[in-house]
């Protein structure tokens, strides 16, 4: 079972910020907190993952509450290409025998 | 960019007959994982190897379902008999452990429909 709580939609104009929301309350000290995205009629693709720091990469940005048990996905210009269903994963890093588990994630509507 | 090949894209087949789905995995790569996507159940993983060998198959009915790794360049899903529930997108990804910063890289999947 998934071990995160996403919303199952929101939408956002284009140009402007989106800021995906993910709920891990149960989340371990070992465990890091993945994103991937899918865009319609595509396999699921990598975005960025954390420990406990923020993160940022060419694509977003990852916010990560003290306590670890929130983190938010931050796309600081959200473009009609960013339409597509967002998951939030946590798992091991390099384990090995941890494979991605995946949730029901947000559809992100980018809206012109 | 380097990538996952999944063949076919497209797969319609009667009740039945056996159908195999292939995956290249990207050169290096020693993780492969198969998952099954359906509206209803969302991304399901079915089994995933690593040096070739299955580490888990636990996702998949055993009774019909088998997947291989005949060698690194190929992972292999069957399904036979077929059955219209299979019908289903199915997607391969691969990794490299202990360098999973990048997680894991899918393909676009083969979409099988069962008739």
């Amino acid at each position: 079972d998934a071990k995160t709580t996403q919303p199952p939609s929101m939408d956002c104009a284009e140009g402007r910020a989106a800021n995906l929301p993910c709920n891990h309350s149960t989340i371990s000290g070992n465990e890091y907190v993945y994103w991937y995205r899918q865009i319609h009629s595509q396999g699921p693709q990598y975005i960025i993952h954390g420990l406990k720091n923020n993160e940022t990469n060419e694509m977003a940005s990852l916010i990560i509450t003290e306590d670890r048990k929130s983190s938010t996905l931050i796309l600081p210009h959200a473009t009609l290409r960013d339409t597509a269903v967002y998951y939030c994963i946590v798992r091991v890093a390099n384990s090995g025998n941890t494979p991605l588990v995946f949730g029901k994630g947000t559809r992100l509507s980018v809206i012109a | 960019d380097a990538r996952v090949t999944q063949t076919p894209r497209h797969k319609v087949t009667e009740m039945g007959q056996e159908v195999t789905m292939r995956c290249q995995p990207i050169l290096g790569h020693n993780t492969v994982f198969w998952y099954r996507q359906t509206m209803m159940q969302g991304l399901e993983l079915l089994a995933y190897f690593r040096n070739r060998a299955p580490l888990d198959d636990s996702g998949m009915p055993k009774d019909r379902f088998s997947a291989e790794m005949p060698d690194a360049t190929l992972a292999t899903l069957k399904i036979q008999p077929s059955e219209p529930r299979d019908s289903a997108v199915y997607f391969c990804a691969s990794g490299l452990l202990g360098q999973d910063n990048y997680g894991y890289t899918f393909g676009s999947g083969t979409r099988l429909t069962v008739v």
